[in-house]
């Protein structure tokens, strides 16, 4: 099973930050946080991960909480190709398999 | 172009038949997946290698058989098909050192009649 809990389903408007939870209260001090979606019938793609500190990339920011058992992604800039399943996984460094669970489906509207 | 490369996109067979799904990749990555993606289950791994030679089951490897000859190519062969391996089926790939993620193709859509 999944370690994450992350909400069915959000809205955003196109051009509004689009802000989605995940919850992984069980993780482990070397297991890291990693961010993927998946676009209707394309591939998982990778966006972000992170350890304990604060994340950001060109897509995406990444925020933990200090204790480790909650993180938030963050698009800034919500576009309407941005629409997808966002799967939060949790991971050890020498994990294999990504475990992936329901996600949450972002649906942004103009 | 670099990146990892699924074929084909779209495959229809008969229950009984054998189907290979090929799979490439382009950047040298040493670990390479196998993971087939049913409603209500999500994405679920059958099969994964470490290199070369060197492979290992995942959480639902029965009816499917993988080999890595090369290290840029990984296929995977359904010996006998049946109508429950019906899926869409995604290969990834990733370099060896720790905390890099996984890299995933656009997938085969396979139907199994």
């Amino acid at each position: 099973d999944a370690k994450t809990t992350q909400p069915p389903s959000m809205d955003c408007a196109e051009g509004r930050a689009a802000n989605l939870p995940c919850n992984h209260s069980t993780i482990s001090g070397n297991e890291y946080v990693y961010w993927y979606r998946q676009i209707h019938s394309q591939g998982p793609q990778y966006i972000i991960h992170g350890l304990k500190n604060n994340e950001t990339n060109e897509m995406a920011s990444l925020i933990i909480t200090e204790d480790r058992k909650s993180s938030t992604l963050i698009l800034p800039h919500a576009t309407l190709r941005d629409t997808a399943v966002y799967y939060c996984i949790v991971i050890d460094q020498a994990g294999t398999a990504l475990i992936f669970g329901k996600g949450t489906t972002l649906s942004v509207s103009s | 172009d670099a990146g990892i490369t699924q074929s084909p996109r779209y495959k229809i067979t008969e229950t009984g038949r054998q189907v290979t799904l090929m799979c490439h990749q382009t950047w040298s990555h040493s670990y390479m997946f196998w993971y087939r993606q049913d409603l209500g289950h999500g994405l679920r791994l059958i099969y994964y290698s470490a290199a070369a030679d060197i492979t290992d089951k995942g959480e639902v490897p029965d009816g499917y058989v993988v080999s890595r000859s090369k290290t840029e190519n990984f296929p995977l062969t359904l010996e006998s098909a049946t109508r429950s391996q019906t899926s869409v089926y995604f290969c990834a790939s990733k370099s060896p050192y720790s905390n890099q993620p996984q890299h995933f193709g656009d997938g085969t859509r396979l139907s199994i009649l």
